[in-house]
C-alpha cells in the first residue's frame, strides 16, 4: 500500500527557509509524478510543485524563484526547500503520488505538515 | 492563475442528488479532458474521487459521477449518504505543466 508522509514544518520568520520531507512507502518516488499541495488554514487547495519521473520540474507562479522541489531516490523522499517565506506562505502542505492511470491526477495524499510564518 | 470557482455550498437529504459546478476558462477546464475532483473530511486528506472528467478509481462508488460541458465541471453524488458530508475540490490541467484547484464547495447532508 502506498503511504506518504511528510514533516519539517514548523514557525519560522518571514524571510526565513525551511526544508519539507516527503518519505514514500509502497512505491517508489523515481516512477511517478509527485506534487506538493498546500492549504491555507479554513482555505482551499493550491497546487505548489510537481516533480515528473524523467526529474522535470514546474512551479506555481506564487513560489516560482522561491521554492524548489526535489528527490532522493535512494531514501525514495521528496523534498521541498522553501527560501524567503512570507506570511501568505502559511498553510498546511501535503504531498501528493500521481495516479498512474491519469494524466494529473493524484491518489495517494500525506497528512500534511504545517508551516507557519510569522514575526 | 486563478482558482476554479465552485458554489460555496450545496445541501441535500439523504438518498438525493447533488451537483456541485466547477467553473474554469478556455485555457483549463474548456481546453483539456483532465479535471479531477477530491473530497475532503475535516482534518483529513483529500481523497481522489474522479479523473479524466468522468472516470472513477477503484473503491469510489458509482454514485459519484463526473461531466464536462464547454468551460464547466460537474460533479454529481447520487443517493447521498451521510458520509458524503465533506468539503469538495475540482482540479484542471491548465497546460504548460500546470494545474489549478477550485475554491471548494461543502457538502451538508441535511
Amino acid at each position: 500500500e502506498a503511504q506518504l508522509v511528510e514533516s519539517g514544518g514548523g514557525l519560522i520568520q518571514p524571510g526565513g527557509s525551511l526544508r519539507l520531507s516527503c518519505a514514500a512507502s509502497g512505491f517508489k518516488v523515481s516512477s511517478n509524478y509527485m506534487t506538493w499541495v498546500r492549504q491555507a488554514p479554513g482555505e482551499g487547495l493550491e497546487w505548489v510543485s510537481i516533480i515528473y519521473s524523467a526529474g522535470d520540474t514546474y512551479y506555481a507562479d506564487a513560489v516560482k524563484g522561491r521554492f524548489t522541489i526535489s528527490r532522493d531516490n535512494s531514501v525514495n523522499t521528496v523534498y521541498l526547500q522553501m527560501t524567503s517565506l512570507k506570511v501568505e506562505d502559511t498553510a498546511l502542505y501535503y504531498c501528493a503520488k500521481g495516479y498512474t492511470f491519469a494524466y494529473d491526477s493524484f491518489d495517494t495524499w500525506g497528512q500534511g505538515t504545517l508551516v507557519t510564518v510569522s514575526s | 492563475q486563478s482558482a476554479l470557482t465552485q458554489p460555496r455550498s450545496v445541501s441535500g437529504s439523504p438518498g438525493q442528488s447533488v451537483t456541485i459546478s466547477c467553473t474554469g476558462t478556455s485555457s483549463d477546464i474548456g481546453r483539456f479532458n483532465y479535471v479531477s475532483w477530491y473530497q475532503q473530511h475535516p482534518g483529513k486528506a483529500p481523497k481522489l474521487m474522479i479523473y479524466d472528467v468522468t472516470k472513477r478509481p477503484s473503491g469510489v462508488p458509482d454514485r459519484f459521477s463526473g461531466s464536462k460541458s464547454g468551460n464547466e465541471a460537474s460533479l454529481t453524488i447520487s443517493g447521498l449518504q451521510a458520509d458524503d458530508e465533506a468539503d469538495y475540490f475540482c482540479s484542471s490541467y491548465a497546460g504548460s505543466y500546470t494545474r489549478v484547484f477550485g475554491t471548494g464547495t461543502k457538502v451538508t447532508v441535511l
